[in-house]
């Protein structure tokens, strides 16, 4: 079946300016993360929702960044007004209950500019 | 969560097997030992986990030991196609955490034909 689905898979911004990445989980699937990987580095995990309960935002980085899932489903991740540092591969997971293992798909590779 | 120690990389002959250490000396009672890889440009992929006892699936065999302070990720017959970063992770399986998985640095597999 399909399998986790990022876009786009590669953005290239300006300083400044504010950028939202998609990711459709695959379908049923009630857990889904947001990871990111600086160029060489280990995953950095960012944010989490869990069914209909308030999401863990407790690895955002600052309040430039931002999440949302509609619909149990479909998850977006915002980063407003861009920085060089933000410039990263951004991962998308997701899994079938809580403590199941994560299934990831291939990221947004962001680059800010 | 436990912290891990994997070796940096380690080069592995076509066909044969792949013993991927990982020291856990820390880890707790209640810690699972999971492993991740990471093909070049791709997301995460899930490889396999365990508790206490050896496990084995279709990709691979993790054996931990009888203390659980180290385990060994076994790829039978290695091909080009396992050329990867490994990651090995140990966390708490239950609660309201979920998989806010931290991988480090992780093990450089070349599979050498």
């Amino acid at each position: 079946g399909a399998g986790v689905s990022q876009s786009p898979s590669n953005k290239v911004t300006e300083k400044g300016k504010d950028v939202e990445l998609r990711c459709d989980p695959i379908s049923g699937h009630t857990a889904l993360y947001w990871y990111r990987q600086s160029l060489g580095q280990g995953l950095e995990f960012l944010i989490y929702f869990q069914g209909n309960s308030a999401p863990d935002k407790s690895g955002l980085p600052s309040d430039r960044f931002s999440a949302e899932r509609t619909g149990g489903s479909v998850s977006t991740l915002t980063i407003q007004r861009t920085q060089q540092e933000d410039s990263a591969v951004y991962l998308c997971a997701s899994s079938p209950q809580i403590n199941s293992p994560l299934h990831f798909g291939n990221g947004t590779r962001l680059t800010v500019t | 969560d436990a912290k891990t120690t994997q070796p940096t990389s380690m080069d592995c002959a076509e066909g044969r097997a792949a013993n991927l250490p990982c020291n856990h000396s820390t880890i707790s009672g209640n810690e699972y030992v999971y492993w991740y890889r990471q093909i070049h440009s791709q997301g995460p992929q899930y490889i396999i986990h365990g508790l206490k006892n050896n496990e084995t699936n279709e990709m691979a065999s993790l054996i931990i030991t009888e203390d659980r302070k180290s385990s060994t990720l076994i790829l039978p017959h290695a091909t080009l196609r396992d050329t990867a970063v490994y990651y090995c992770i140990v966390r708490v399986a239950m609660g309201a955490a979920g998989n806010k998985l931290t991988f480090g640095g992780g093990t450089r597999v070349l599979v050498k034909p």
